[in-house]
């Protein structure tokens, strides 16, 4: 069974910092893209992050690049979200997605993230 | 980086069929056969339901199928029931290596 299990949400100050993780089980994490997904309340899907199987490419939506920073760990079967410079509209559920350019297979429960002073 | 156009809402009545579209460009949708869909309930994390366009993964019932024309791909589900009612997003690989999604459409069964 594909099990995703987020954690690393949390409350925070804008301008401040936060480190998601996703620890992945039930399929060969070493070769597959990997991929995040936000939601902000209320809201629709949004892309925001995806890392290939051995880290040497990444892609991001335009509005978090140079703020975020997607990495993985082969040996630990995780995949990182470090992300900077927080403003209250990442405020959203942040789901990790096994997957990339072709779909994302299975998705994490999601770890929440709110940004407000 | 701009939202795949998918309608708001759409409804029908259990046993009918209903089709939710989905409006790209020929930067995403209409040059790649990799368009997938998703079914979010309340408070679920979303699910795929279709894949490159037409393919259903393993578990996810025949009542739903995928198509393509052009930049608009489509969501079918037929014998609608209950249980089909969820918000349904679909996304595209773009020609800059990303995915984007389109707005979601809430469905509303009678």
């Amino acid at each position: 069974e594909v099990q995703l299990v987020e954690s690393g949400g949390g409350l925070v100050q804008p301008g401040g910092s936060l480190r998601l993780s996703c620890v992945a089980s039930g399929f060969t994490f070493s070769g597959n893209w990997m991929s995040w997904v936000r939601q902000a309340p209320g809201k629709g899907l949004e892309w925001v992050a995806s890392i290939k199987p051995d880290g040497s490419e990444k892609y991001y939506v335009d509005s978090v690049k140079a703020r975020f920073t997607i990495s993985r760990d082969n040996a630990k079967n995780s995949v990182f979200l470090q992300i900077n410079s927080l403003r209250a509209e990442d405020t959203a559920i942040y789901y990790c997605a096994w997957g990339g350019s072709q779909q994302l297979t299975s998705w994490g429960q999601g770890t929440l993230v709110t940004v407000s002073s | 980086q701009s939202a795949l156009t998918q309608p708001a809402s759409v409804s029908g009545s259990p046993g009918q069929s209903i089709t939710i579209s989905c409006t790209g460009t020929s930067s995403d949708v209409g040059s790649y056969n990799l368009v997938s869909w998703y079914q979010q309930l309340p408070g679920k994390a979303p699910k795929l339901m279709i894949y490159q366009v037409t393919k259903r993964p393993s578990g996810v019932s025949n009542r739903f199928s995928g198509s393509k024309s052009g930049n608009t791909a489509s969501l079918t589900i037929s014998g609608l029931q209950a249980e089909d009612e969820a918000d349904y997003y679909c996304c595209s690989y773009t020609s800059s290596s990303t995915l984007v999604f389109g707005g979601g459409t809430k469905l509303t069964v009678l």
